[in-house]
C-alpha cells in the first residue's frame, strides 16, 4: 500500500529566505507525485508534479520540488519566500499503473511567512 | 469557464437526514472525485468516477453514494447523516488518462455540519 508523510505540521520562514516543505512517500514501483496549495476557505490548487525524467520539477508561483528516489522524498522549495506564500500545502502520491492504488494525500503543512 | 462548481457552500443537517452535494464541471473532464477534508487528516478520497456510468470507491466510501449519469455532474449523496460526517467536502476533476495521473482541479468546497 502506498503512503505519504509530511513530517512538519507547520513551517515558519522569514520573508526573503528560502523555504522547504518536506514530503516523503512509500510506494512500490514508480510514483506520480504532486504538490497542491490551499488558501483559506478555498479549494486546492495544483502547483507541480513529477512523473519521470528530470528530478527537479518547476511549478507555479516560483515553486520547485526535487524528487529523490533513494530517500523517497519530494520536498517543495522556493528560493525566496513571499508573505503571500502563507497557506496550507499538501503532497500527494499515486501509482496509476496499479488499478488498486488510488491517490493518497499527506496531512498538510501550514507555511507561515513572517514579514 | 466556471471550472468546478459545488453547491451548497454550507449545510447543517440533523442526524439521520439525507442530502445531496452537487458538483459540476465544464471542462469536459472524464475523471471526477469526491474528497473530505478533516483537521489533521489531510484529504481522503471518498468515491471517484472515470467517466459517465462508471464509479468506484475510494478510501472512505461508507455512508456515501455517487452516480455519474453525465460527464459534467457528479453528485454525492449522504444516505443517513451522522456527526462523523461533519467535514469539508471537495469535488475535483481531471483530464482523461490513467486514473490520478493528471493534476486535479478542485471546487471551492461544501462545509457540512451534522448535529
Amino acid at each position: 500500500a502506498q503512503s505519504v508523510a509530511q513530517p512538519e505540521d507547520q513551517v515558519n520562514v522569514a520573508e526573503g529566505n528560502p523555504l522547504t516543505v518536506k514530503c516523503t512517500y512509500s510506494v512500490s514501483g514508480n510514483p506520480y507525485l504532486f504538490w497542491y496549495v490551499q488558501y483559506p476557505n478555498r479549494g486546492l490548487q495544483f502547483l507541480l508534479k513529477y512523473i519521470t525524467g528530470d528530478n527537479l520539477v518547476k511549478g507555479s508561483y516560483g515553486f520547485e520540488a526535487e524528487f529523490n528516489k533513494s530517500q523517497t522524498s519530494f520536498h517543495l522549495k522556493k528560493p525566496s519566500a513571499l508573505v503571500s506564500d502563507s497557506a496550507l500545502y499538501f503532497c500527494a502520491v499515486s501509482r496509476p499503473s496499479n488499478r488498486d492504488d488510488k491517490i493518497i494525500f499527506g496531512k498538510g503543512t501550514r507555511l507561515h511567512i513572517l514579514p | 469557464n466556471a471550472g468546478v462548481t459545488q453547491t451548497p457552500k454550507f449545510q447543517v443537517l440533523k442526524t439521520g437526514q439525507s442530502m445531496t452535494l452537487q458538483c459540476a464541471q465544464d471542462m469536459n473532464h472524464e475523471y471526477m472525485s469526491w474528497y473530505r477534508q478533516d483537521p489533521g487528516m489531510g484529504l481522503r478520497l471518498i468515491h471517484y468516477s472515470v467517466g459517465a456510468g462508471i464509479t468506484d470507491q475510494g478510501e472512505v466510501p461508507n455512508g456515501y453514494n455517487v452516480s455519474r449519469s453525465t460527464t459534467e455532474d457528479f453528485p454525492l449523496r449522504l444516505l443517513s447523516a451522522a456527526p462523523s460526517q461533519t467535514s469539508v467536502y471537495f469535488c475535483a476533476s481531471s483530464p482523461s488518462g490513467l486514473a490520478f495521473s493528471y493534476e486535479q482541479y478542485f471546487g471551492p468546497g461544501t462545509r457540512l455540519t451534522v448535529t
